[in-house]
């Protein structure tokens, strides 16, 4: 199977800040990854993912990381505003049948 | 274009009574996930179709949960003789493939009193 752990159930920043939120996933065969962000009362929606045969990809203020040989995966916010707090959950997959998630970090903007 | 969509959105029902849960994937989309979300808790694996193959139900906690998905579109998810623990929200995603990515609708909120 698979355990897949976040570092912080919460995080608060200032609004502004950076945020990192992390993933720890237990499985190496894992090959590919996705952060969802989900607000109240809402269902998850996709934010960036990230495929094995990279380390690193870009969005819109929103970077994954992915380090494989300590199978740890990161979600790196830029100057984060109110709107981006939700729930965060990173979500992996190596079968491609079942996805595995984490139990979410809650992310809290201080204005 | 239109995203997932669950119906119904909530649902109360007494324990013991059966429930059906909808959900209407993205069209085109071969794969489609059911996934249950208790309070504060991630989501929990339930269910997985694919095409025209033999759904994964390797993630349904017992017997008296069963999907069936008609014509590779339209999924529906039945729980039997609903238990109060049984109360969470069941979230459903579809995907244009499997490992691509999931696509979720709002969630349906079922309330076992």
């Amino acid at each position: 199977g698979e355990s897949v752990g976040l570092h912080l159930p919460t995080l608060s920043v200032q609004e502004g800040d950076n945020s990192i939120i992390n993933c720890a996933y237990s499985n190496s065969a894992s090959d590919y990854f996705i952060w969802y962000k989900q607000e109240s009362g809402k269902g998850p929606q996709f934010i960036i993912d990230i495929r094995s045969n990279m380390d690193k990809r870009q969005g819109q203020r929103v970077t994954v990381l992915l380090n494989k040989t300590v199978k740890h995966l990161s979600l790196q916010i830029a100057a984060t505003q109110p709107g981006d707090s939700a729930v965060y959950f990173c979500a992996l997959t190596r079968t491609g049948n079942q996805f595995y998630f984490g139990t979410g970090t809650s992310l809290t903007v201080i204005p | 274009g239109a995203g997932v969509s669950q119906s119904p959105s909530n649902k109360v029902t007494e324990k013991g009574k059966d429930v059906e849960l909808r959900c209407d994937p993205i069209s085109g989309h071969t794969a489609l996930y059911w996934y249950r979300q208790s309070l504060g808790q991630g989501l929990e694996f339930l269910i997985y179709f694919q095409g025209n193959s033999a759904p994964d139900k390797s993630g349904l906690p017992s017997d008296r949960f069963s999907a069936e998905r008609t014509g590779g579109s339209v999924s529906t998810l039945t729980i039997q003789r609903t238990q109060q623990e049984d109360s969470a929200v069941y979230l459903c995603a579809s995907s244009f493939s499997s490992q691509e990515t999931q696509y979720f609708g709002p969630g349906t909120r079922l309330l076992v009193l």
